[in-house]
Parts: structure tokens; sequence; C-alpha cells
């Protein structure tokens, strides 16, 4: 079974530039999610989609940064324009989702699974 | 809002020995993660406890969970040098499904 893929592997823009990052989650994964490392942080939470709706866009930085995910396959992240402080690695990750387990109540996620990453260079 | 934080430490080891890292987070969790990463690479799930699990094992990794203290280790026994890489620990909360990342523990391991 195929992993996350992420596409481009590495991309090098000019500021004010746009940039469009793709990500394909594993086969049948309804959730899907994006995350982000700058220069000497740790790696933070973007959004998240179940499906194709967004169910969580908490950690999105700005308008300058729109996801969407038509069809519920495959997700897009564009940056328009790119800003210098946008340079960083882009995770895409996908997991089941979660149930909810008998009569403890407690909620069972399923692991995230992570791509290769996008190495966002903005000059 | 809650974090994944390891112990900033940056472990040397030889082949053979065995590697521990810690991992503390502020609030309430629901599972915990920890993720490897090796140089250049993606991030590679090693192991999910749940908020409700102690102790967890996987090959040659032992991870344990303390609610009370709000802390996790993870254990690598018998190191090779492929373990040589970052490893992180991430944290989720009720209610969604965002992971919070600790900034990273650097494992090498000398052949």
């Amino acid at each position: 079974e195929a992993g996350v893929t992420q596409f481009p592997s590495h991309s090098v823009i000019e500021k004010g530039q746009t940039v469009t990052l793709r990500c394909d989650p594993i086969s049948g994964h309804d959730n899907l999610y994006w995350y982000r490392r700058v220069m000497g942080k740790e790696i933070k939470f973007l959004l998240h989609f179940v499906k194709e709706s967004k169910q969580d866009e908490s950690g999105m930085p700005n308008n300058r940064f729109l996801a969407e995910r038509t069809g519920g396959t495959y997700s897009t992240l564009k940056v328009q324009p790119a800003e210098l402080e946008d340079s960083g690695v882009y995770f895409c990750a996908s997991s089941q989702g979660w149930v909810i387990a008998g009569t403890s109540g407690l909620r069972l996620s399923y692991e995230q699974y992570f791509g290769p990453g996008t190495r966002l260079t903005v000059t | 809002s809650q974090q994944g934080e390891e112990d900033p430490q940056a472990l040397s080891i030889q082949e053979g020995e065995n590697a521990t890292m810690n991992c503390s987070y502020k609030t309430s969790i629901n599972n915990l993660q920890w993720y490897r990463q090796n140089s250049g690479r993606g991030l590679v799930h090693l192991i999910l406890i749940r908020s409700n699990e102690r102790e967890k094992h996987s090959g040659r990794l032992r991870v344990t969970l303390d609610t009370s203290k709000k802390s996790s280790s993870l254990l690598i026994t018998a190191s090779r040098a492929a373990d040589t890489a970052s490893y992180f620990c991430a944290t989720d909360a009720w209610g969604n499904n965002r992971l919070a990342f600790g900034k990273g523990n650097q494992v090498v391991v000398i052949p």
C-alpha cells in the first residue's frame, strides 16, 4: 500500500510569488492534515480535513494560505503571495479517523501517517 | 494549548546500548505518538499510546506514559546505527485530532 505522497519535494520561489503544494493521502483515509515546520521551531498543525470538509483550520497562519480537498481525495495548499517567513517544510498526514470505544467513552484516534514533506524556500 | 516537549538533549551512544528519551506535556491528552525522522526524510510513525495505557512495546521500542506526571518515555533497546535520527513526541487532546509536537531529540548511534 502506498504511503502519503507529496509534491513537489522542494520548491524555491521569490517573495510575492504563488506556490501550490499537493498531498495524496493513503487510499481510504478520510482524514487529511497539513503541518509545517519553520526553521528552528517545532512542527505546527495547520488544518484538518474530513473528506472534503475543513474540520479544523485553527492553525492556518493567515489568509495567504488556502487549502482545498475537492472530492475528498488529494489536497492542495496554496500560498499566495509567499513571504520570507513562509519558508520551511510542509508536511501532510492522513489517518483513518476515530471511534468512541464502548462504555469508556474513550475516543480512539488512529495513527497519523506523514508524507516526506515539501521544503519551501522563499527568497 | 497542549504541547509535547522532549527533554532538550542530544544523545550519542554506542551501537548496542539503550537510548532513552523523555517527553512532557502540559494539558490532558487523548493519545501520545512517537515519530522518527531520519535526516532530510519524512516522519515515520513509531508507536501510539492511549491515555488509559501505561506501557506499550513494539519490537525494540518501549514507550511508557505517566498521565499523573504528564510525561512519556521512549526506550530503544540494542540500538543500531540505523536508529540515528530525530525523535518527536506528539499529543492530541479530546475533541480534536491535531497533533502538538515537541522540538525533537537527536540520537546518534555510533557503529
